[in-house]
């Protein structure tokens, strides 16, 4: 059990358009989903937290009007790279809490890399 | 001092010998402690979790615990060219609500044959 997908699991846009990022959790109700991005050959960085129902949580330096997120059910979040640049480029992640293990255990999507062009 | 702290490595170890990563924390109340996995260009994967002072076995691999310390480890006996990836630690923050996950850099394992 505890299994999280995401799709698309690579995407690649022009300039200033938007791009939606789907998470969901397979086998389990996701109490709270996790966005991260990543660059190449540096550390995961949380970009918001949301539960169902509720706004998401955006980590400080992270714009919430170009990252959209909505958590519409106990397994789907998405995310919104609203006006994407090039800069946006990364390797997108999300995790999901509330499968089998601890409280506090995330298990991760495949992740949906972007490319802007 | 980060809340996560393990060295970045590359810590090169011979095929069938023990790695040894470890991991440190600022936060002396945090309950429980993750490892997880990444290959090069994939997400995540969890190997285990632990929350008890002690060693946890879980087929090749031994998480430590040492709350006193500080400190946790995970062991990875007979290693393969298969492990080499990077290992990331991961502590949830005391304050800062919905259960979030800190996670160190990660370190770099390169088992080479």
């Amino acid at each position: 059990g505890a299994v999280v997908s995401q799709h698309p699991s690579r995407v690649i846009c022009k300039s200033g358009t938007s791009v939606k990022i789907e998470c969901r959790s397979l086998d389990f109700q996701a109490t709270t989903m996790f966005w991260y991005r990543q660059f190449p050959k540096q550390s995961l960085m949380l970009m918001a937290t949301s539960n169902e129902g509720s706004k998401a949580t955006y980590e400080q330096g992270v714009e919430k009007d170009k990252f959209l997120i909505n958590h519409a059910s106990l397994t789907l979040s998405t995310l919104t790279v609203t006006s994407a640049h090039p800069e946006d480029s990364s390797f997108y992640i999300c995790s999901a809490r509330g499968g089998p293990g601890t409280s506090d255990t995330q298990y991760f999507g495949p992740g949906t890399r972007l490319t802007v062009l | 001092q980060k809340e996560v702290e393990q060295n970045s490595g590359p810590l090169s170890v011979p095929e069938g010998a023990i790695a040894s990563l470890n991991c440190t924390y600022s936060d002396r109340g945090s309950q429980s402690f993750f490892w997880y996995r990444q290959y090069s260009g994939k997400s995540p994967e969890l190997i285990m979790f632990i929350y008890s002072n002690g060693d946890k076995e879980d087929g090749r691999f031994t998480a430590q615990l040492n709350k006193a310390s500080q400190y946790v480890s995970l062991l990875i006996r007979d290693s393969q060219p298969s492990d080499s990836a990077t290992y990331l630690c991961a502590v949830p923050p005391l304050s800062g609500g919905y259960n979030k996950l800190i996670f160190g850099a990660g370190t770099r394992l390169a088992v080479h044959p």
